[in-house]
């Protein structure tokens, strides 16, 4: 049972280049979110998807843009990368009420020079 | 709006001491769900223990346990026997709402836990 994986693991990207974050789970889990973790933070929300079909803006949501391919996907794209979005990435599905705990991936480190 | 607190950055214990962390929270919410979770040095965010706010009693998992205290607004997770693998950064973590939507998690800035031998 893989959970919820991530990829890339790594990304070194030039400032204004673009690039998707991939993130699927086998869990059957109807909501999915993107996280973002800068140093001496918590992580913060940046999209989600409570359902197939439907996304909805986070606390940082401003330089990205998400797809909620099927149930299993959901994706994160950077159109115009920025070096302030040098951070960690972190993709979590959460299981049903009324726990809902959140189930995270590896995560995915990303550099913009 | 909602907030998590985390007062201690880092803490040191011996190793089969047992250690708390700290958490208090700020939401006007009557239902609300907190959470605790591990970020060893390899980076992943690892699920320990739960407790909703209308839970009677306090969550325990293992050598986790949750001391939560509605009426000062604190969950802190207490570690009994630290072991080595213990050490790692801790977050604390609320299922709070943002436009009407609940449960999206609201994150401390986390304390790193230094087991020592």
């Amino acid at each position: 049972n893989a959970g919820v994986t991530q990829t890339p693991k790594f990304q070194v990207l030039k400032t204004g280049q673009s690039m998707t974050l991939q993130c699927a789970q086998d869990m059957n889990h109807n909501s999915m979110y993107w996280y973002r973790q800068d140093p001496g933070m918590g992580l913060r929300l940046i999209y989600y998807s409570a359902s197939e079909g439907t996304t909805d803006k986070g606390e940082v949501p401003n330089g990205y843009n998400v797809s909620r391919l099927n149930k299993r996907e959901f994706s994160l794209r950077l159109e115009s990368a920025a070096p302030s979005q040098t951070s960690v990435y972190f993709c979590a599905s959460s299981d049903v009420r009324p726990q809902e705990t959140q189930y995270f991936g590896p995560g995915t480190r990303l550099l913009v020079l | 709006a909602q907030k998590i607190t985390q007062t201690q950055p880092g803490m040191f214990v011996q190793e089969k001491e047992a250690v708390t962390l700290d958490c208090t929270y700020d939401t006007s919410d009557p239902s609300y769900g907190l959470f605790w979770y591990k970020q060893p040095s390899s980076g992943e965010m690892i699920f320990l223990i739960y407790q909703g706010s209308y839970d009677q009693q306090n969550a325990t998992e293992g050598r986790y346990s949750l001391n939560f205290q509605k009426a000062r607004k604190s969950a802190n997770l207490v570690i009994s026997a630290s072991q080595l693998g213990d050490s790692a950064m801790y977050f604390c973590a609320m299922r709070g709402e943002y436009g009407g939507a609940t449960n999206k998690l609201i994150f401390g800035t986390g304390t790193l836990l230094a087991v020592q031998p």
